[in-house]
């Protein structure tokens, strides 16, 4: 089954412990995105990656990491969080043909609560 | 830069009525939009998509035109079931696979 898988689904950590949300998608997508949704604000896109080893910065990427160096892989890190962090965070994929009209599968989500 | 506005939510609407979901956009040249759904518990999936201007993307019943003169892209659907109840965002797609969202509307529907 083509799918996004994220782990964990559901996360409660202190402020400076150091955590990482994996990402892992089968279908065999150059893109895939990390995002965040917050009451009232829809989704904003943390950090994107158009293939393996390159990443780049979305709307809010203070405070979070990425890394690409597998194809199916995406994890998204977060060094120190922070109360501000708190938030559902959702990864996709897509293929990427140079169009902007491919579909973006997204992960179930996780919910990430610090304390 | 780019932004989705939608109508403010929560919708409530008995099952079998009509609904619309508004949804404006500002964009410069010619985004690709989108519907998504978000049903509790779960991660969005594509309702319907439209790439170009007077477009129409269908699926399940729900509908949507691309009208580039009023920069909108609004959601219809002419008899809903319980089973609609979800969140619906609006979004455009420019460039680099960015997706821009709106900020969500929660639909409940009441048998």
């Amino acid at each position: 089954e083509a799918q996004v898988t994220q782990n964990p689904r559901y996360l409660i950590t202190v402020t400076g412990k150091k955590l990482t949300v994996t990402c892992s998608q089968n279908m065999n997508h150059e893109y895939m995105s990390w995002y965040r949704q917050d009451p009232g604000l829809g989704l904003r896109q943390i950090y994107y990656s158009m293939n393996v080893e390159v990443t780049d910065k979305g709307d809010v990427p203070e405070g979070y990491k990425v890394s690409r160096k597998e194809k199916r892989n995406f994890p998204l890190i977060l060094e120190s969080p922070s109360p501000n962090q708190t938030s559902l965070y959702f990864c996709a994929s897509s293929l990427w043909s140079g169009r902007a009209t491919d579909t973006q599968y997204f992960g179930p989500g996780t919910r990430l609560t610090v304390l | 830069g780019n932004s989705v506005t939608q109508m403010e939510g929560p919708v409530t609407l008995s099952e079998e009525a009509f609904l619309t979901i508004n949804c404006t956009y500002t964009a410069t040249g010619y985004p690709s939009l989108f519907w998504y759904v978000q049903y509790p518990g779960e991660g969005l999936q594509l309702l319907l998509k439209a790439t170009k201007a007077d477009d129409k993307g269908s699926n399940k019943g729900f509908e949507a035109t691309y009208r580039k003169e009023t920069t909108s892209f609004h959601l219809e659907k002419g008899s809903v079931q319980v089973s609609d109840s979800a969140v619906y965002f609006c979004a455009l797609i420019q460039g680099a696979q960015k997706l821009v969202f709106g900020q969500g509307t929660r639909l409940t529907i009441n048998p």
